[in-house]
């Protein structure tokens, strides 16, 4: 079954602790993206992913880092998180860039910090 | 600077009613509009992509149109029934950014 896979689905954390998200596609899918969603704002794009080792970038990339070392994988990574990263994060993939093929997207991380 | 507008934010029908879900954009130099879906503790489905060259797309009783010169888009929902209950977003990709810019979303109950 094709399929985006995020982990942990929940999570509690404090101020300051490093954590890591990450999100794995079965579809060998070149574009990678994750996505926060906040009430009355939307879902925003954090950073993502050409392809293997090609990051950049989106719209609120502030706290944030990535890696793309695998096709399928492409971690979020909060070095040190803050109350203000509080959030449901998504992650999703396509065949090509952003937009110009529906995206498959997974089920949700939801991040509460401290 | 596109902006992506949902109105009203939540919506509540009787099972049957046939129903109009709207998209409202700022500019109109779109690439695409794509409608999804959102159900309680998943992701997005996609339902509906319209490309700007065209008019409208259907899939089974959902029927999304675009008029580009007017910024708008519609989803149209037919015969409605409680599955299909859940919160309905549109977003709009920019031809010359290239950057998919979501609504908010338009929280859709439909009653039995």
């Amino acid at each position: 079954e094709a399929q985006v896979t995020q982990n942990p689905r929940y999570l509690i954390t404090v101020t300051g602790k490093k954590l890591t998200v990450t999100c794995s596609q079965n579809m060998n899918h070149e574009y990678m993206s994750w996505y926060r969603q906040d009430p009355g704002l939307g879902l925003r794009q954090i950073y993502y992913s050409m392809n293997v080792e090609v990051t950049d970038k989106g719209d609120v990339p502030e706290g944030y880092k990535v890696s793309r070392k695998e096709k399928r994988n492409f971690p979020l990574i909060l070095e040190s998180p803050s109350p203000n990263q509080t959030s449901l994060y998504f992650c999703a993939s396509s065949l090509s860039p952003e937009g110009r093929q529906p995206q498959h997207f997974g089920d949700g991380t939801r991040l509460s910090i401290l | 600077k596109q902006e992506v507008t949902q109105i009203p934010a939540a919506l509540s029908v009787p099972e049957g009613e046939n129903l109009v879900l709207n998209c409202s954009f700022t500019d109109s130099a779109i690439y695409n509009l794509q409608w999804f879906r959102q159900d309680p503790g998943k992701g997005l489905t996609s339902l509906l992509l319209i490309q700007s060259s065209q008019r409208e797309q259907t899939s089974g009783r959902l029927n999304a149109s675009l008029d580009k010169s007017s910024g708008r888009s519609t989803l149209y929902i037919a015969a409605s029934q409680p599955g299909d209950s859940a919160t309905y977003l549109c977003a709009a990709l920019g031809g010359a950014t290239n950057k998919l810019i979501f609504g908010t979303g338009t929280l859709l109950a439909v009653q039995p």
